[in-house]
């Protein structure tokens, strides 16, 4: 089991430019989160798909953020346009829906906004 | 809403037991995790207990659960090096649609020599 990918590791982009993190989840899971990690805030849910269908984008800061989820095996977080506050790990995780329902995380992407 | 707390920050020496604290407020039942945060690496998970348990115990890591204090805590023995890393405590109510877990804000541990 190759655990759930995302690439890219690391992004640099210039304030304004467009930003798409992506995420490969674990083969067989049906849920699947984006996270955003800061030293400030700590870890912060952002939205959760279920189903590829989205259930919960309350944690989407602003409408700059959007994520989608074409099919149960891809997913991407994109921020239009990007912000230097936005610098963070942005994490994917992915579980199998049910009592214990464990997430699994991939190593995230650390994105700085100059 | 959910809430879940900790302790910033943690040292202990090498050799030495590690315990890392955890409070929580959700009533109802619940799974409550631990996961370990290496650097530059995602969150792993470690353990988890179901709220009728009081104790778990997994080769040097134990878990303990006061349900009546909401209380949760991680042993770690024989503390190691490797085991340097931030710990996120995370609770899931039973109930619910969303299979959504609320973190802390997770707690470093130091391990020295």
């Amino acid at each position: 089991d190759a655990g759930v990918i995302q690439s890219p590791r690391h992004e640099v982009t210039e304030m304004g430019q467009e930003v798409t993190l992506r995420c490969k989840p674990i083969s067989g899971h049906n849920s699947l989160f984006w996270y955003r990690q800061t030293m400030m805030r700590g870890l912060e849910l952002l939205i959760y798909f279920n189903n590829n269908v989205p259930i919960d984008d309350s944690g989407m800061p602003e409408d700059r953020f959007s994520a989608k989820m074409p099919n149960a095996s891809f997913s991407t977080l994109k921020i239009q346009p990007s912000e230097p506050r936005d610098s963070a790990v942005y994490f994917c995780a992915s579980s199998y829906e049910g009592a214990v329902s464990p997430l699994h995380f991939g190593n995230g992407t650390r994105l700085t906004v100059t | 809403g959910e809430d879940v707390e900790q302790s910033l920050f943690l040292s202990v020496r090498e050799g030495d037991s590690s315990v890392i604290n955890c409070t929580y407020t959700d009533s109802s039942s619940t799974y409550l995790y631990w996961y370990k945060q290496e650097p530059g690496a995602g969150l792993q998970l470690l353990t988890y207990i179901f709220s009728n348990m009081d104790m778990k115990q997994d080769q040097r890591l134990t878990v303990l659960l006061n349900k009546k204090d909401k209380h949760l805590s991680l042993r770690i023995a024989d503390t190691q090096t490797g085991d340097s890393a931030i710990y996120f405590c995370a609770e899931k109510p039973i109930t619910g649609t969303a299979s959504k877990l609320t973190f802390g804000t997770g707690t470093r541990l130091q391990v020295t020599l």
